[in-house]
């Protein structure tokens, strides 16, 4: 029983190349979130989505920053033209479908931006 | 207002002694709650979710909830070192099933 599978772990991209990180729920989730890190600070939203839809992505800046979660596949964050302040810690965390359960977090991409 | 609040802390805590961690939320229809512990480095874990109003006890853990309050804690009985992290809170919107979290409270269990 697979948790929650984020890849790659760590990810070194030079200043404005692109960054994909990726995102497998666990088995029957169909919601998925993911949140930024800064050393330090607490998790920043980013983005909810939920099987083909984006249900709530005021937390992801305008500008350089994607997300989709298709009907097949894993969720996919991607980062065009990183700068530095892109640095950080991503998870991703996975929830059923209907509520009153607990999601569960991957072991977070640690993407860092030389 | 923020929807989720906990205070940043750090809440320091003698070992042995017992932890009380809080949490106050804005949206009168949440009806989920949880508790989620993390590591320096680390991704957040779950370590309690409540439902009802009144105590949910696990070990060492207790989650109080009182939604007229709307207002939920962990308690931590026989503090120990390795109970130190962050302790995030977070809620299920109603609406959207959106979690909402708050900004952590720091603990430190002195030995």
């Amino acid at each position: 029983n697979a948790g929650v599978m984020q890849n790659p772990r760590h990810l070194v991209r030079r200043r404005g190349q692109e960054a994909r990180l990726r995102c497998s729920p666990m088995k029957g989730h169909s919601h998925v979130y993911w949140y930024r890190q800064l050393p330090e600070e607490g998790l920043k939203f980013m983005v909810y989505l939920q099987k083909e839809n984006i249900i709530d992505e005021s937390g992801m800046p305008k500008e350089r920053f994607s997300a989709e979660f298709p009907k097949e596949g894993p969720s996919i964050l991607r980062i065009q033209q990183v700068v530095r302040g892109d640095s950080a810690a991503y998870f991703c965390a996975s929830s059923p479908i209907s509520g009153n359960t607990e999601a569960f977090f991957g072991q977070g991409t640690r993407l860092t931006v030389v | 207002q923020k929807e989720v609040e906990q205070n940043s802390g750090p809440l320091s805590v003698p070992e042995g002694a017992i932890a009380s961690l809080n949490c106050t939320y804005s949206d009168r229809g949440s009806q989920s709650f949880f508790w989620y512990r993390q590591y320096s480095g680390k991704s957040p874990e779950l370590i309690m979710s409540i439902y009802s109003n009144g105590d949910k006890e696990d070990g060492r853990f207790t989650a109080q909830l009182n939604k007229a309050s709307q207002y939920v804690s962990l308690l931590i009985r026989d503090s120990q070192p390795s109970d130190s992290a962050t302790y995030l809170c977070a809620v299920l919107r109603d609406s959207n099933y959106q979690l909402i979290w708050g900004a952590g409270t720091k603990l430190i269990i002195k030995p």
